[in-house]
């Protein structure tokens, strides 16, 4: 059974630019949230998506946006990347959008040059 | 809003000894709450959790009450082993009272082991 997968695993990006993560949910889940955890600190939600609709939405600004496919697989967008976007952004996956079980997945680390 | 306060780390102890990390929330509604735990280069994996007041949760030999009068969820080993190195994340998910679901996270204690 494939747990969340997530891609690419590493990437680096300049100032302005965009950027696209994946995420595959754990199979059987249909609710993906994403998280950006910055180095030290504690993951902060961005976003979660549940029937191809944003769900619930943290305090991040309208540059972080996504999308949910038919197949619960789903994309985090960044655009005109700072250089604070630097982190490592995780993706979770549950049955339902108010289930309290996530899986995680093992994160996408975006540096920002 | 709502929120996560772990006590600070790093932890450091010896194989075998007894583990505590302090966890406090502020959270309106009735939360469900969580420790996670992450390995270098990995995500989080889930612990423990406890969805009610007095609820223990308990896994790997970690436990953790949901004591809603202290509003606190303190994590505890009896005896740790250096395979326990790790991070550890406090977190809290509704619903609010305002229906909301969504995670709080703390801001994770390191714990280093030592043989």
């Amino acid at each position: 059974d494939a747990g969340v997968t997530q891609s690419p695993t590493h990437l680096i990006k300049t100032r302005g630019q965009q950027v696209t993560l994946r995420c595959s949910p754990k199979s059987g889940h249909d609710t993906v949230s994403w998280y950006q955890q910055a180095l030290g600190q504690g993951p902060q939600f961005i976003f979660q998506y549940y029937e191809e609709e944003e769900r619930q939405r943290g305090n991040f600004p309208d540059r972080f946006s996504g999308h949910q496919f038919p197949n619960y697989s789903s994309e985090l967008n960044v655009n005109a990347l700072l250089l604070g976007d630097s982190a490592l952004y995780l993706c979770a996956s549950s049955w339902g959008w108010t289930g309290y079980e996530q899986y995680f997945g093992p994160g996408t680390r975006l540096t920002v040059t | 809003g709502d929120s996560v306060t772990q006590m600070e780390g790093p932890v450091t102890l010896s194989e075998e000894a007894f583990l505590t990390i302090n966890c406090t929330y502020t959270a309106t509604g009735y939360p469900s709450l969580f420790w996670y735990v992450q390995y270098p280069g990995e995500g989080l994996q889930l612990l423990l959790k406890a969805t009610k007041a007095d609820d223990k949760g308990s896994n790997k030999g970690f436990e953790a009450t949901y004591r809603k009068e202290t509003t606190s969820f303190h994590l505890e080993k009896g005896s740790v082993q250096v395979s326990d190195s790790a991070v550890y994340f406090c977190a809290l998910r509704g619903p609010t009272s305002g229906g909301s679901y969504i995670p709080t996270f703390g801001r994770g204690t390191s714990l280093i082991v030592h043989p």
